[in-house]
């Protein structure tokens, strides 16, 4: 089975800090994502990774960057935490083309973040 | 942008009734997946069930199937037999073509099962 870990179920961070959230996927998938959740307002793509140290802005990225250092890692990083980052933060995990399931997401069990 | 939409923020069923989650979206493409998420409370969010614009054939994994009009964009999930376990939020989504294949999720519905 695929197993997306975060290094974090719930955090409670001070505003203005560096905040770390963590992403480990252990099916050598090419891809990965970071995705905020928001009741209401579903998901939305706040980063992604085609490859190791290759990255691309999603549909929000303010506010946040990402570090892919070995393929297995991907990491989401708020520079400066805000009480508007409080959120559920997803991460996924998925094969690159040319595999048999390369359509399909795996997600880690999500991180809640509050910011005060 | 291809965006999603479920009307229904909230929807009850009983145990062992079908149940009918819907959802709409929006694309100029001619080849796309379609998808259904559950994010059971406090756990991990699951494929439920994937379908595949070019194929006609409506896809069914157990006690779920899907209603895909291509001509409506239209992409519904029934549940048949509904279990306690099947609540949860349910989540559709499209997968990109760009974006390293990223999905763009619907809003979600709260599917809650009575006894």
């Amino acid at each position: 089975d695929v197993k997306v870990t975060q290094s974090s179920r719930y955090l409670v961070k001070r505003t203005g800090e560096k905040v770390f959230l963590e992403c480990v996927q252990d099916m050598d998938h090419e891809n990965m994502f970071w995705y905020r959740q928001d009741p209401g307002l579903g998901l939305r793509l706040i980063y992604f990774s085609y490859d190791v140290k290759m990255k691309e802005k999603g549909d929000i990225p303010e506010g946040y960057s990402v570090s892919r250092e070995k393929k297995e890692r991907f990491s989401l990083i708020l520079e400066s935490a805000s009480t508007n980052q409080t959120s559920m933060y997803l991460c996924a995990s998925s094969p690159g083309e040319g595999t048999a399931q390369f359509y399909e997401q795996y997600f880690g069990p999500g991180t809640r973040l509050t910011v005060t | 942008a291809q965006t999603v939409t479920q009307s229904q923020p909230e929807m009850s069923v009983q145990e062992a009734e079908t149940v009918t989650l819907s959802c709409t979206y929006d694309t100029s493409e001619s080849d796309y997946y379609l998808f259904w998420y559950k994010q059971p409370p406090s756990r991990q969010m699951i494929l439920v069930i994937r379908q595949e614009a070019y194929k006609q054939q409506n896809a069914t994994e157990n006690r779920f199937s899907v209603n895909f009009q291509k001509a409506a964009k239209s992409f519904s999930l029934k549940i048949s037999d509904s279990q306690l376990g099947d609540a949860a939020m349910y989540f559709c989504a499209y997968r990109r073509s760009l974006s390293g294949y990223a999905l763009n999720f619907g809003k979600g519905t709260s599917l809650l099962v009575t006894p």
